[in-house]
């Protein structure tokens, strides 16, 4: 089963206007990380929080982690229409390497 | 650098043909993986290899047979193909399974199987 669910599911928004996306997962972490999939296309790594980090930045891109509620959220703020993309969170668990479970995905449209 | 290569790009095949997907990578990764993606869901973990040598099952290793043939070549064998592999496959990499860091994805595969 996937360890990570996505909420929403779907999100559209208008150029300019931010984009939240949520992410929950089951077991003890030690990172969480975000992706990227444009359509047809492979994975791309975003962003990575580690269990002791509560929030990070990388350009328009806020990462919140909270593990007492076992979820994270992503912000991109200023969206573009070239954020279009589905957005994935996937965990590396205790004692589990490298190893990724990912969620679902929230599949964002930005509307120009 | 080219990253993390798939071939084929697409592929076609009959119930119980077989088939091999290949995935390369040149940045001196020590571990690789497989996934496959099912449409409106997350990838999911088939095989992976922490290290040259070594393979080891993911949460749905059923059907599928793997080959780490060197550091840099990680392949994927379907034996019988059923339609329920009908997917996409992605291959990835990281530096090692324990650096807990970010893994690169290749373009991945589209297997249809009739």
């Amino acid at each position: 089963s996937q360890q990570g669910e996505e909420d929403p599911q779907a999100l559209s928004i208008q150029e300019g206007e931010n984009a939240t996306m949520n992410c929950s997962y089951k077991t003890s972490i030690n990172n969480l990380q975000w992706y990227r999939q444009n359509s047809g296309r492979g994975l791309v790594h975003l962003i990575l929080i580690r269990s002791n980090e509560r929030e990070k930045h990388s350009g328009r891109l806020r990462v919140t982690l909270d593990t007492s509620k076992k979820s994270s959220s992503l912000l991109i703020t200023a969206s573009r229409a070239a954020d279009t993309a589905s957005y994935f969170c996937a965990t590396t668990k205790k004692g589990g390497g490298s190893r990724l479970t990912f969620g679902e995905g929230t599949q964002l449209t930005v509307n120009p | 650098n080219a990253g993390v290569t798939q071939t084929p790009k697409f592929q076609v095949l009959k119930t119980g043909q077989s088939m091999t997907l290949q995935c390369a990578q040149d940045m001196n990764h020590n571990s690789m993986y497989w996934y496959r993606q099912d449409p409106g869901m997350g990838l999911r973990l088939i095989y992976y290899s922490a290290s040259e040598g070594t393979t080891d099952k993911g949460e749905v290793p059923n059907g599928y047979n793997v080959s780490r043939l060197n550091k840099r070549e990680f392949s994927l064998r379907l034996e019988s193909a059923a339609p329920s592999q009908t997917s996409v496959y992605f291959c990835a990499s990281s530096e090692d399974l324990d650096s807990q860091e970010t893994q690169y994805f290749g373009p991945g595969t589209r297997l249809l199987v009739l």
